[in-house]
């Protein structure tokens, strides 16, 4: 079955720091990816998607992630960190279950804290 | 502007109680969604619907029902069936595409 995995539950950065969450998936043909962010309280906001192409894309807010098939990971990144990234992040693959519909896998979600 | 409403934000209801959370998109998605949400298990998908009047099961579907009477409507009924119901509840929508989810800002209900 597939699955996602994201091994850190919570991260603590200092702001203007660097940031790299990482993803693992288990799927078997090219996935769907994506990464969500969740403010407390709230629903989730897309923050970027890979379909296919270029292995690196770009997102809002400033955050980029890099698609690695042979690491089968998908890990979000941010070369500066501001204190209004604090959230809870969520990493998801795309399962097709009809043309043209997906449900998605989430991960447990990674929780980022800043430090001013 | 388009998006996907929730309501009520808060919910309470005592235990053996059936309640219904609300979910009304106007994006003119086809597909929409229900997930529960609790601390440390991430997202977890309990019904779908691709088209009018049709839904599907999810992963945790037990002691939950649907309907899809409009197609910017997906209500969901927790049923007095659904041994611990007290969670947070997101309701998205997607086109028919694998362009992502839209997310409505979900129902926090509390059975006690």
């Amino acid at each position: 079955a597939q699955s996602v995995t994201q091994p850190d539950i919570h991260i603590t950065v200092s702001e203007g720091a660097s940031l790299e969450l990482r993803c693992n998936y288990s799927y078997g043909a090219t996935p769907y990816l994506f990464w969500y962010v969740q403010s407390p309280g709230q629903g989730l906001q897309l923050l970027l998607k890979y379909f296919s192409g270029d292995t690196l894309v770009q997102g809002i807010k400033g955050f980029e992630a890099e698609f690695k098939r042979s690491q089968s990971s998908f890990n979000l990144r941010k070369p500066s960190v501001h204190w209004s990234d604090a959230a809870e992040y969520f990493c998801a693959v795309g399962e097709g279950i009809a043309s043209g519909t997906y449900k998605y896998i989430f991960g447990t979600g990674t929780r980022l804290k800043v430090l001013a | 502007d388009g998006g996907i409403t929730q309501s009520p934000k808060y919910l309470f209801r005592k235990e053996g109680q059936n309640v219904t959370l609300s979910c009304e998109q106007n994006l003119n998605h086809d597909a929409m969604y229900w997930y529960r949400q609790d601390p440390g298990q991430g997202l977890r998908l309990i019904y779908y619907s691709q088209i009018v009047n049709d839904f599907q099961k999810g992963d945790i579907a037990e002691g939950y029902s649907v309907s899809r009477e409009k197609k910017e409507s997906f209500p969901l009924t927790v049923t007095s069936a659904q041994k611990n119901p007290t969670a947070f509840y997101l309701c998205a929508s997607s086109p028919s595409s694998a362009g992502g989810y839209t997310f409505g800002s979900g129902t926090r209900l509390t059975v006690v």
